[in-house]
């Protein structure tokens, strides 16, 4: 059964600042890894979606690396604005047969103006 | 291009009754997914229609949930009778891809309380 973790669990840093979330799955056969933005109350936004075959996807200031074989992935914001507070969610497409999405419990980022 | 809708957006009940969650997806979109999350969790799979039918159902709790998708358009997600753990945001997604992969499209899901 695919587990995804996903480290720091909330993450406060002040305006203009670099950041990495993490992102770990236990079975590295996956089809593809997807990273989602959720706002209070919203529903999900797709920022990047990389394939299994490919190790990194941009997007703007937004940039996620994947390793698949040993099951990580980060995703990588650059010069943070308060704008990009939300809660960031990892998640695996995997499965033989009948593939689904499997999220991990999300990074809750606050910027700091 | 108009988003996935749902309603209503917050529901609050009683255990023991009915409730009934409404989503259309985006147009075209042959694939729609519903997620059940949990406060504090990640999304997790409920039940996936492939145009009117079922891809996957194997996490749905089949004594008290149900769900179709008539005309393979719109669906609707019933819960009956309802549990306190039922409590959670339920979402609806689709995709234009024929499953696996691709980008899902959620809408801005259902709030459900139970009391």
């Amino acid at each position: 059964k695919q587990e995804v973790t996903q480290i720091p669990a909330a993450l406060s840093v002040p305006e203009g600042e670099n950041l990495v979330l993490n992102c770990s799955f236990t079975d590295s056969a996956i089809y593809n890894l997807q990273w989602f933005r959720q706002d209070p109350g919203k529903g999900l936004t797709s920022l990047l979606l990389i394939q299994s075959s490919q190790r990194e996807q941009t997007s703007g200031r937004l940039n996620a690396s994947l390793d698949k074989s040993s099951g990580r992935s980060t995703l990588y914001i650059a010069a943070s604005q308060p704008g990009d507070s939300a809660t960031y969610l990892c998640a695996v497409y995997s499965g033989a047969g009948s593939y689904q999405l499997t999220f991990g419990k999300g990074t809750k980022l606050s910027v700091i103006p | 291009e108009a988003g996935v809708a749902q309603s209503p957006r917050y529901k609050i009940i009683e255990k023991r009754q009915s409730v009934a969650f409404w989503c259309n997806p985006i147009s075209g979109h042959a694939t729609l997914y519903w997620y059940q999350q949990i406060l504090g969790q990640g999304p997790k799979l409920l039940i996936q229609f492939q145009n009117n039918g079922v891809v996957d159902d194997s996490q749905l709790p089949k004594d008290r949930f149900s769900a179709e998708r008539l005309k393979g358009v719109d669906s609707t997600l019933k819960i009956q009778p309802a549990k306190l753990e039922d409590s959670a945001v339920y979402l609806c997604a689709s995709s234009s891809v024929t499953p696996p992969g691709g980008t899902q499209y959620f809408g801005p899901g259902t709030r459900l309380l139970v009391l």
